[in-house]
This record gives structure tokens, C-alpha cells and sequence, in this order.
């Protein structure tokens, strides 16, 4: 069974930073690309960062609204897909899912920006 | 980047009743085209890939279908689960989502 569990939201300040983990089992992690995707509260889905696998040397893609202010990266012995955002404002207040294959999804992890 | 606009936002329904949802892109995206429903509790399920295939443990009551740049969601008799939001995506290149619509009880 293929469990995902995202972690390391919670309050901070503007201006302020945060690393958001997903842990996964249950799948050959190295095969698959990664997914970040977000929703703001009472708003739709967007997509936020994308990394490859080792195949594709791990390349990464973002949103234009955030690139310059995210990094996602993996760790392949743990399974685990990584999302730092920096200078954090208001709008980035939303619940961020981790996806693989845009099949399995996560309960994703709340994150409020505000002062 | 690929716009997607669905419609419509809010579309009310009875039990047992046939709905379609629309996805329109704003450029050809091939048949690159997903369907997905999100409960209120924030659980995400996917339903449809690449327009027209179920995901596995989907009812059949749910089909996809189009192509080019119009895409739909047909629920053929709804049941009490299916009210919720529904969002499209392409995956043609970076990935958008349709803004959403929200099937709600008549």
C-alpha cells in the first residue's frame, strides 16, 4: 500500500521560511517524478514544483509565481521529496499536497504566513 | 502556460441524474487531460487520465471524454458520494488546473 505523509507546516511570519517533507513507502520511490502541488484556503489547485528522477538527473521544475522563492529536492534512501519556500508572504497561506504520478496524494500539510 | 477554464464553477443535481463538467485549454494539449474530485475534507482522488481512462477502483457511472482543446467529465447517474469539487489538468507541459466545480445536491 502506498502511504505518503507530508510534514513541517505550521505559522510563520513573513518574509520568514519553511521545509515541508513527504515521506513515502509502499512504491519504488526512484522510479517516479515528484509533485508539490498547493490550494490556498477556499481556492482551487496549483501546481507548485516538480522534480524528476535519476534518469532525468533529477531535474526540477516550478511555477513561474514562485520561482526564485522554491527548491524542491529528494532524498532517494529515504523515499522522502523536499519543498523549501522562502520569503514567504500572505498568498503563500495554503494546504501543500505531495502527489506521485498524480495518482497517490497526500493529506497535505497546512502553512500559514501571517504576522 | 496552459490556461484551463472549466465550467461550470457551481452546478447543482439530484440523485440519479446525468451531469457533465467541461475543461477548456487554451491551446491543444492532446489528450494530456485529468479529472480529479476532491471531498471537503481536503482528500484528493484522482478519477480520469489522459481524458478518457479510469483510474483503477473508479465506478464506470464515471467517463471522459474530448479532444483538441475540449475536454468533459459525464457522471452518468449521481450517487450520494459524488457531490463534491471536481478539477481538470493538463499535463501537456507544466501542469495547470481547471479553477474547479462544485456538484452540489439540488
Amino acid at each position: 500500500e502506498v502511504q505518503i505523509l507530508e510534514t513541517g507546516g505550521g505559522l510563520v511570519k513573513p518574509g520568514g521560511s519553511l521545509r515541508l517533507s513527504c515521506a513515502t513507502s509502499g512504491f519504488n520511490f526512484n522510479d517516479y517524478f515528484m509533485n508539490w502541488v498547493r490550494q490556498a484556503p477556499g481556492k482551487g489547485l496549483e501546481w507548485v514544483a516538480q522534480i524528476r528522477n535519476k534518469n532525468y538527473n533529477y531535474a526540477t521544475y516550478y511555477a513561474e509565481s514562485l520561482e526564485g522563492r522554491v527548491t524542491i529536492s529528494r532524498d532517494d534512501s529515504k523515499s522522502s521529496v523536499y519543498l523549501q519556500v522562502s520569503s514567504l508572504r500572505a498568498e503563500d497561506t495554503a494546504i501543500y499536497y505531495c502527489t506521485i504520478l498524480w495518482v497517490y496524494w497526500g493529506q497535505g500539510v497546512m502553512v500559514t504566513v501571517s504576522s | 502556460d496552459i490556461q484551463m477554464t472549466q465550467s461550470p464553477s457551481s452546478l447543482p443535481a439530484s440523485l440519479g441524474e446525468r451531469v457533465t463538467i467541461s475543461c477548456r485549454a487554451s491551446q491543444g494539449i492532446s489528450n494530456n487531460l485529468n479529472w480529479y474530485q476532491q471531498k471537503p475534507d481536503g482528500t484528493i482522488k484522482p478519477l480520469i487520465y489522459y481524458t478518457s481512462n479510469l483510474q483503477s477502483g473508479v465506478p464506470s457511472r464515471f467517463s471522459g471524454s474530448g479532444s483538441g482543446t475540449d475536454y468533459s467529465l459525464t457522471i452518468s447517474s449521481l450517487e450520494p458520494e459524488d457531490f463534491a469539487m471536481y478539477y481538470c489538468q493538463q499535463d501537456a507541459s507544466f501542469p495547470t488546473f481547471g479553477g474547479g466545480t462544485k456538484l452540489e445536491l439540488k
